[in-house]
């Protein structure tokens, strides 16, 4: 099982730009979140996506959204991308409402 | 309301030694306190985790004590070796909050051969 999937590993991209992360979870989990975990800090939850729907939202500006496909796949989306969403972006999936896994990340670097 | 405190931000242990690390938090909603531990470029991997109703849980050399009154709670890495050096975080959440999981700001542990 290769467990919780993300692409890209890396991507760079300019201040104003648009982004989308993608997160394949593990096998038998329907439920994906997301985090964002900037440089030197703990992850911080952005929001939550069950049967195709965001469930659970955090501190996080409108310019981040995001999908769930009919797979369990879930996309990470930002626009206007500014400096400071430079930060490792973390998918975590889970089999309904228990603790989930994570993937190893997309590092997002904004110039 | 939301925030976990920990301490210390990086930690040195010489191997064999035991790692201590501490976490405070406000909400009293939260009933669920897991440690991650993270290596470079990988993503968070759970460690070990308590619910207050116990006071102290152990898995292998790592060990959880929780004091709720104090709102707080620790991990212990007994006989700390190389392979240990990594990022620890500390984090909490409520079931009601599903995967909104508060972390911590993150512990550099080196442990020195």
């Amino acid at each position: 099982d290769a467990g919780v999937t993300q692409s890209p590993t890396h991507l760079i991209k300019t201040r104003g730009q648009q982004v989308t992360l993608r997160c394949s979870p593990k096998s038998g989990h329907d439920t994906v979140s997301w985090y964002q975990q900037a440089l030197g800090q703990g992850p911080q939850f952005i929001f939550q996506y069950y049967e195709e729907e965001e469930r659970q939202r955090g501190n996080f500006p409108d310019r981040f959204s995001g999908h769930q496909f009919p797979n369990y796949s879930s996309e990470l989306n930002v626009n206007a991308l500014l400096l400071g969403d430079s930060a490792l972006y973390l998918c975590a999936s889970s089999p309904g409402q228990v603790l989930g896994i994570f993937g190893q990340g997309t590092r997002l670097t904004v110039v | 309301q939301q925030q976990v405190k920990q301490s210390p931000q990086s930690l040195i242990v010489q191997k064999g030694g035991i790692s201590i690390i501490n976490c405070a938090y406000e909400n009293t909603a939260f009933d669920y306190f897991p440690w991650y531990q993270q290596f470079p470029g990988k993503g968070p991997a759970l460690l070990i985790a308590i619910r207050p109703d116990v006071s102290e849980k152990k898995e292998g050399r790592f060990t959880i004590s929780f004091n709720k009154s104090a709102k707080q709670f620790s991990l212990h890495i007994m006989d700390s070796q190389p392979g240990d050096s990594a990022t620890y975080f500390c984090a909490a959440s409520n079931d009601n909050y599903g995967q909104n999981f508060v972390f911590g700001p993150g512990t550099r542990l080196s442990v020195l051969p």
